[in-house]
């Protein structure tokens, strides 16, 4: 059974590009969320989708931004990058059943803002 | 707000040691409390999850204790190995919500 992949591994952008993240979660897996890992601040939620509806939402600002497919493949859009925005970025997926959720992670997306 | 307090930040531990990690959260309303292992280079993987209906879980050398009136939670590893050497990250959940907060993390070298 594959796991969770993300694409791609690894990214760098220029200040006030923009960038999208894909993640396919595990096959039959249809909730994904997204967070944001940096040394500072660690995992961070930034937000969740589950039949293509955001369903939960962190504390970022609207500069990050998702959505979610109906083969429940998302991507994640940050628009207008900032230094700070350099981290790894992991998508989990979760069955989303009464009494699963366990959430597995994939390897991430290293985005690096120059 | 801090809703998860993670300790220590750093451990190093000598092989054949026990290594203990704390975390203690706030929110009553957390009900899902697991711990993820992470490598360099790879997401967190889950290692073991506790419920609050139980006060300790063991999965081969990785234990669980749970502390519901203190609002604390524990990982202890057994037998410590330099294999285990990795990121170790608590995590709370309230069911339904599907939104992880974490721990800070704890850094863990076991020593050869």
């Amino acid at each position: 059974k594959a796991g969770v992949t993300q694409t791609p591994r690894y990214l760098i952008k220029t200040r006030g590009q923009q960038v999208t993240l894909s993640c396919s979660p595990i096959s039959g897996h249809r909730s994904v969320s997204w967070y944001q890992q940096t040394p500072g601040q660690g995992l961070q939620f930034l937000f969740e989708y589950f039949s293509e509806t955001q369903r939960n939402k962190g504390n970022f600002p609207g500069r990050f931004s998702g959505r979610q497919f109906s083969n429940s493949r998302s991507e994640m859009n940050v628009s207008t990058l900032e230094l700070g925005d350099s981290a790894l970025y992991l998508c989990a997926s979760t069955l989303r059943t009464p009494g699963d959720t366990e959430a597995f992670f994939g390897q991430g997306t290293r985005l690096t803002v120059v | 707000q801090q809703q998860v307090k993670q300790s220590p930040q750093s451990l190093i531990v000598q092989k054949g040691g026990i290594s203990i990690i704390n975390c203690a959260y706030e929110n009553t309303a957390f009900d899902y409390f697991p711990w993820y292992q992470q490598f360099p280079g790879k997401g967190p993987a889950l290692l073991i999850a506790i419920r609050p209906d139980v006060s300790e879980k063991k999965e081969g050398r990785f234990t669980i204790s749970f502390n519901k009136s203190a609002k604390q939670f524990s990982l202890h590893i057994m037998d410590s190995q330099p294999g285990d050497s990795a990121t170790y990250f608590c995590a709370v959940l309230t069911s339904g919500t599907y939104k992880y907060i974490f721990g800070t993390g704890t850094r863990l070298k076991v020593l050869a």
